[in-house]
């Protein structure tokens, strides 16, 4: 069985200052991993995901995501927030086996100050 | 080329009431998956369909249906409803069944609400 945990449900920012939203996952195989985000009254939108080519994984709107094996993870990081990063942000995992069944974590709402 | 389309977008239903939600994947898109999102249990999987036949199923109680068209079109159903299907169902498609790594487009979701 996989799981997803996402450390901290609510993480706060300043604008301009480093994002970092954390992801763990376990797994009994090689996982895809991904990141989505979304915003009020809106679904799911894919920032990123990492299939088993390069580890550093680079995504849309300047995010980008690291597989870690060793550690089982995969951190969301940004250098510089913007007021328009404020969503919710989800890591999810799947194994390559059960079509298309994503596993989420809880999320992570995001809140940036001006 | 538009998006996955969901109807209605909100929706009130009394308890014991059934409802039918529906989904319109990407055109050429052939898996359709349903997932559902509450503040307490989170984004949980329902079940995907492909070439009309379900291929995963979550852990949901039988109340909880669906079924595929020829044309990719999806629909959910859920009978005697109970105050804790309140949620955001959200309705996903991607091109291929077994390609994990086929990115699923989301649409906005239908928000049902049980009073």
């Amino acid at each position: 069985a996989q799981s997803v945990t996402q450390l901290g449900s609510h993480v706060s920012v300043s604008e301009g200052a480093l994002v970092l939203l954390r992801c763990n996952y376990s797994s009994s195989v090689p996982p895809y991993l991904f990141w989505y985000v979304q915003y009020p009254n809106q679904g799911l939108q894919l920032l990123l995901k990492y299939t088993s080519a390069a580890t550093l994984v680079k995504g849309i709107n300047g995010f980008e995501a690291e597989f870690k094996k060793s550690e089982t993870s995969f951190h969301l990081t940004k250098p510089s927030a913007h007021m328009s990063d404020a969503a919710e942000y989800f890591c999810a995992v799947s194994d390559g086996n059960a079509g298309n069944m994503l596993t989420f974590g809880g999320g992570t709402r995001l809140m940036v100050k001006p | 080329k538009a998006g996955v389309t969901q109807t209605p977008r909100y929706l009130i239903k009394t308890r014991g009431q059934q409802v039918t939600l529906s989904c319109s994947p990407i055109s050429g898109h052939r898996s359709v998956s349903w997932y559902q999102q509450t503040p307490g249990q989170g984004l949980q999987f329902l079940f995907e369909y492909f070439s009309e036949t379900q291929r995963n199923k979550g852990n949901f109680p039988g109340r909880f249906s669906g079924r595929q068209f020829s044309n990719s079109r999806s629909e959910m159903n859920v009978s005697t409803l109970e105050l804790g299907d309140s949620a955001l169902y959200l309705c996903a498609s991607s091109l291929a069944a077994r390609n994990s790594y086929n990115e699923q487009f989301f649409g906005p979701g239908t928000r049902l609400t049980v009073l």
